[in-house]
């Protein structure tokens, strides 16, 4: 079983709809949960950073983790044509010294 | 401020060539990882660093992968000799340090290499 688990899409909405990328993961230690953005040719991109539980909110995208459930979200309103790349999700744990585990990514294109 | 630096941006190789790719990480930021990405796939860590330490080369496979950081700063991680398998984009990322508080690490855009 992969420790981090994400829906390769490829996933295409139309532009302002509202995407939901979802991760589930294996180990109930990991702490620290991210998405990370990725486009075409380019290293990713550090997009959300939630620590243990709950919501975080920046301007049209909402991270969520449930530790119950070990499952993890990103929700992205009304999107952009420019929101389109593939989405990684990222966890660690403290004592691991840094050291993240990406689920493989879901490629996201938003059509305008 | 500068990103990560890398280079070169792409390679082909045949199998059993040697490479060697550079990353020279943002000014100060004292750890810096090696990650590979196979197409389609999540980056996987190689080897972290914290100044010219190595702190987790775990997943290296140190009969072929070799990687240094020579006075803490910029580092060169070498393959020889390469397989069909070793195809994949090497990313270099860096950060201040390990910190809790956010994993701000920055990355390259990394070296894209194909073996034959």
């Amino acid at each position: 079983q992969k420790e981090v688990e994400q829906d390769p899409g490829p996933l295409s909405v139309p532009e302002g709809a509202i995407v939901s990328l979802n991760c589930t993961y294996s180990n109930s230690a990991f702490q620290y949960f991210m998405w990370y953005r990725q486009y075409s040719r380019k290293g990713p991109e550090l997009l959300m950073y939630t620590y243990s539980s709950g919501n975080k909110e920046d301007g049209r995208f909402t991270a969520q983790v449930d530790k119950s459930s070990k499952y993890i979200s990103l929700f992205i309103r009304d999107s952009q044509p420019s929101d389109s790349a593939t989405y990684l999700c990222a966890t660690a744990l403290y004592n691991q010294g840094g050291k993240l585990i990406f689920g493989q990514g879901t490629e996201l294109s938003v059509k305008p | 401020e500068a990103g990560v630096a890398q280079s070169p941006r792409y390679k082909i190789i045949e199998k059993r060539q040697s490479v060697a790719f550079w990353c020279n990480p943002i000014s100060g930021h004292a750890t810096l990882y090696w990650y590979q990405q196979i197409l389609g796939q999540g980056p996987k860590l190689l080897i972290q660093f914290q100044n010219n330490g190595v702190v987790d080369d775990s997943q290296l496979p140190k009969d072929r992968f070799s990687a240094e950081r020579l006075k803490g700063v910029d580092s060169t991680l070498k393959i020889q000799p390469a397989k069909l398998e070793d195809s994949a984009v090497y990313l270099c990322a860096s950060s201040l340090e390990w910190a809790g508080s956010n994993y701000g690490y920055t990355f390259g855009s990394g070296t894209r290499l194909t073996v034959v």
